[in-house]
């Protein structure tokens, strides 16, 4: 199916753990970008990337880490879990008509 | 550099009724603005885009907005209000077309449809 899928829909880890959630768009959109969304801060800049291969800090990006070796993928890294990264996460990608964002990841860290 | 107010946090309509969803905004730039839903466990869907062509702007599912540059606001309205237009609903603005991350999006409002 076309568009922008994420997985796992639903995750719990815990505390400590390194956790990776995956971006996949069939479209070969240029931008992608991770969000966060969390009750009172909307919505949430974590990391975006501009093409394969070169990617950027958004505002909360720390604990995060991010890699695009193919222009369709682009998967989110936690490297060790914390309870504040409790939240559902957003990937999206963009072209002049808009972004298009994913179904979400509602992760929950223990 | 561009920012987005959106009054109110809460809606509540009858089914049936006008729906009114505030947006204000702040552009250094001519701006291009943005309407999203977001429905319970989805992500964001695009509901229409201004893109300076027309003042108003009709989108998906029967809603529709104006810019007024004099009010600096892009309001989404709906005539009638139905129980499946219950959602979040998004504003978000930016200062160019391109694909660049520089989307910023309002607070939100969650729009409440009484039967």
């Amino acid at each position: 199916d076309a568009g922008i899928t994420q997985s796992p829909r639903y995750k719990i880890t815990e505390t400590g753990r390194q956790v990776t959630l995956m971006c996949h768009q069939t479209w070969s959109h240029s931008y992608m970008f991770w969000y966060r969304q969390d009750l009172g801060h909307g919505l949430r800049l974590i990391y975006y990337s501009a093409a394969a291969d070169i990617t950027d800090k958004g505002e909360v990006s720390d604990g995060y880490v991010v890699s695009r070796s193919k222009t369709e993928n682009f998967p989110l890294t936690l490297e060790s879990a914390t309870r504040s990264q409790t939240s559902v996460y957003f990937c999206a990608s963009n072209d002049r008509g808009g972004r298009y964002f994913g179904p979400g990841t509602r992760l929950t860290v223990t | 550099a561009q920012s987005v107010t959106q009054l109110g946090s809460h809606v509540s309509v009858s089914e049936g009724a006008l729906v009114l969803l505030r947006c204000n905004y702040s552009s250094s730039v001519p701006p291009y603005l943005f309407w999203y839903v977001q429905y319970p466990n989805q992500g964001l869907q695009l509901l229409l885009k201004y893109t300076s062509a027309a003042t108003l702007v009709k989108g998906i599912n029967g809603f529709e907005a104006e810019f007024k540059k004099s009010e600096t606001s892009f309001h989404l309205t709906k005539p009638s209000a139905h129980m499946s237009d219950a959602a979040e609903y998004f504003c978000a603005v930016s200062g160019d077309m391109d694909s660049s991350y520089k989307l910023i999006f309002g607070s939100g409002t969650r729009l409440l449809v009484r039967p």
